[in-house]
């Protein structure tokens, strides 16, 4: 079955900076790799995604890539604000599959 | 709407007791999934559904039954609870299965002592 590697498990970065998340999957059949952010005491909740049949995704300072031959994609948040901090987790879902297998998270710190 | 609910948000059970987390959905979504979350495991699929009457094993089912009589309730059942049970657990509802958002509700964190 699919499985999806992240790093780094904590990842601390000063206000303003740029921060990135790495994830690797396992099944070339993955055609959708969501991103999700849960902040303490919530649930997760989908802030960005990306399909297969596209290398690159933007949404205001949130950037996803996807590189498929590497069977890799990355999470890039830009101009980071103290309301960044959260754990996120990436996933990775096969064609024709009803769920989604996600990664162990990424525990975000923005420095003041 | 209301979303995803679920209820209790808090319970500690003693070992080889049982309960029920209950789940609930207003957005008449097909699908809808349990996961738990242990510290820094991230999440992992006990059980889901892609409607009502249809009901699948996830990564660790072991422990845990669960139903779906109808598209808005997917209540999740412990049997004869155990330590290894300490967890929170997260409901998850989708209007569609591969390639869809998942609505997660608030969390149930249960404690077995």
């Amino acid at each position: 079955g699919e499985n999806v590697e992240q790093h780094p498990s904590t990842l601390s970065v000063q206000e303003g900076d740029s921060a990135v998340i790495k994830c690797t999957y396992s099944d070339s059949a993955s055609n959708y790799f969501p991103w999700y952010k849960q902040e303490l005491g919530k649930g997760p909740q989908l802030i960005i995604d990306i399909r297969s049949n596209v290398g690159e995704k933007k949404d205001q300072r949130i950037a996803v890539t996807l590189n498929k031959t590497a069977k890799h994609f990355s999470l890039h948040i830009t101009e980071t604000q103290p309301e960044d901090s959260a754990v996120y987790f990436c996933a990775a879902s096969i064609r024709g599959d009803d769920k989604i297998i996600f990664g162990k998270g990424t525990r975000l710190h923005i420095l003041p | 709407n209301a979303g995803v609910t679920q209820t209790p948000k808090f319970r500690i059970l003693k070992i080889g007791q049982s309960m029920t987390l209950q789940c609930a959905q207003d957005m008449n979504h097909n699908y809808m999934y349990w996961y738990r979350q242990d510290p820094g495991m991230g999440l992992k699929l006990i059980y889901y559904s892609v409607g009502a009457g249809i009901t699948d094993k996830g990564e660790v089912p072991n422990g845990y039954n669960v139903s779906r009589s109808t598209t808005e309730d997917f209540p999740l059942r412990l049997e004869l609870a155990a330590p290894s049970q300490t967890s929170v657990y997260f409901c998850a509802s989708s209007p569609s299965g591969t390639g869809g958002e998942q609505y997660f509700g608030p969390g149930t964190r249960l404690t077995v002592t």
